[in-house]
């Protein structure tokens, strides 16, 4: 069975400082990660995913994110946040065998950066 | 582009009664999700059309629950009748193929309540 956990429900950092929201897995074959956004009355918004190829995935507003087999590990990461970033940040799996599109996302993240 | 569009944005209804959502997915999508989000929780995947045709519903509560994808663009989600643990963020999401490496388009939800 696929699954995601977020062992995090909340991540406090300064702005400037650099932050890390972290996810692991559990898929039955290989999976496509991915990490989503949610800002307060909106829909989740895609920052970026992993693939194939370089374990090391940049996306959007200067986040990026590492795929680590071994560990079972997708953790985004940013070198310097900003209060901006302060949302609730959402880790997905897809398995890379499956037809279906059915992602599984963990329970989230809820960063604050604060000035 | 335009985005995924959902109505009604906030529904509050009693338990027992009825209540439909609305989503017009991204031009030229063929995958649409609906997605039950929870408050606390990651979204839980209800239900997958493939053009008009579902292609997985197997965590849909199919006594209570419907959907249907008319002409395999818009798409409505019912619930008859609603019961308190309905009470949540229904999202819709939007995807060019339910091929693996497609990201999802997330509308910004209705958030049902059930009194």
């Amino acid at each position: 069975a696929q699954s995601v956990a977020q062992p995090e429900d909340q991540v406090n950092v300064a702005e400037g400082n650099p932050l890390t929201v972290k996810c692991t897995y559990s898929v039955s074959g290989n999976p496509y990660l991915f990490w989503y956004v949610q800002y307060p009355n909106r829909g989740l918004q895609f920052l970026l995913k992993y693939i194939t190829g370089d374990n090391l995935v940049k996306g959007s507003y200067g986040f990026e994110a590492e795929f680590n087999k071994s560990q079972t590990s997708f953790h985004l990461k940013k070198p310097s946040a900003l209060v901006s970033d302060s949302a609730l940040y959402f880790c997905a799996v897809r398995d890379r065998g499956s037809t279906l599109g059915r992602l599984y996302f963990g329970r989230g993240t809820q960063l604050t950066v604060w000035p | 582009e335009a985005g995924v569009a959902q109505s009604p944005r906030y529904k509050i209804i009693e338990k027992r009664q009825s209540v439909a959502f609305w989503c017009n997915p991204i031009s030229g999508h063929a995958t649409l999700y609906w997605y039950q989000q929870i408050l606390g929780q990651g979204p839980k995947l209800l239900i997958q059309f493939q053009n008009n045709g579902v292609v997985d519903d197997s965590q849909l509560p199919k006594d209570r629950f419907s959907a249907e994808r008319l002409k395999g663009v818009d798409s409505t989600l019912k619930i008859q009748p609603a019961k308190l643990e309905d009470s949540a963020v229904y999202l819709c999401a939007s995807s060019l193929d339910q091929l693996d490496t497609y990201e999802q388009y997330f509308g910004p939800g209705t958030r049902l309540t059930v009194t």
